[in-house]
């Protein structure tokens, strides 16, 4: 069965500084893959996706993440964080349907000022 | 983008009482539409997959006459939580794809349930 390694639970940042969030799955295929932000009580806001193509990909708030196949990896970055990033974030991959997700675990970001 | 309105956000129920949570698409025909659950501080799980038309296939450990799923038309998919218990108590959340189940899915805004 596949799935989603978020190895990091939480992670601590200063504002400012750079943010790499890991994310490993485990499947035969190419999976569709994807990354959500959720905040305390809300719902879940889609930051990017890999289908195909581009193995790089460009989110929204100046988050992109690169799919690598040899490591089955997925890792979130953002060059400068802002205080604002505060939130969890979600790995989750689609394995045969890009719609039927399995979520990685979490990472919680705390950005410090 | 597709819109999933998900209704409502929030509830509030005493034990033994039933709860329904509605999950309507707006602009598109949700001829699927997946439910998972989120307990506190956890990842979301998928619960069920639900086909308008047909009746709901359930992930292993979810029991399918506790949690009704109602599928009947392309726009309207409900999860009913029949005798809920403080345990149900959770965030409950429907996404659906908006061009069949190869293309990204669309989340509604999520219901946090409370049993008291």
């Amino acid at each position: 069965a596949q799935s989603v390694t978020q190895p990091d639970i939480h992670i601590t940042v200063s504002e400012g500084a750079s943010l790499e969030l890991r994310c490993n799955y485990s499947y035969g295929a190419t999976p569709y893959l994807f990354w959500y932000v959720q905040s305390p009580g809300q719902g879940l806001q889609l930051l990017l996706k890999y289908f195909s193509g581009d193995t790089l990909v460009q989110g929204i708030k100046g988050f992109e993440a690169e799919f690598k196949r040899s490591q089955s990896s997925f890792n979130l970055r953002k060059p400068s964080v802002h205080w604002s990033d505060a939130a969890e974030y979600f790995c989750a991959v689609g394995t045969g349907t890009a719609s039927k997700l399995t979520f990685g675990t979490g990472t919680r970001l705390q950005v410090t000022l | 983008g597709a819109v999933v309105s998900q209704h409502p956000s929030w509830v509030i129920c005493k034990s033994g009482t039933s709860v329904k949570i509605e999950c309507r698409s707006l602009d598109f025909q949700a001829t699927t539409m997946f439910w998972y659950r989120q307990f506190p501080k956890q990842s979301l799980m998928l619960m069920a997959t639900s086909n308008e038309g047909s009746k709901a296939t359930y992930e292993q450990g979810v029991e399918k006459d506790k949690f009704l799923i109602n599928h009947a038309s392309l726009t309207l998919s409900t999860l009913t939580v029949t005798s809920a218990h403080p345990e149900d108590s959770s965030f409950y959340i429907c996404s659906s794809p908006y061009r069949g189940v190869n293309t990204e899915a669309f989340f509604g805004q999520g219901t946090r349930l409370t049993v008291v």
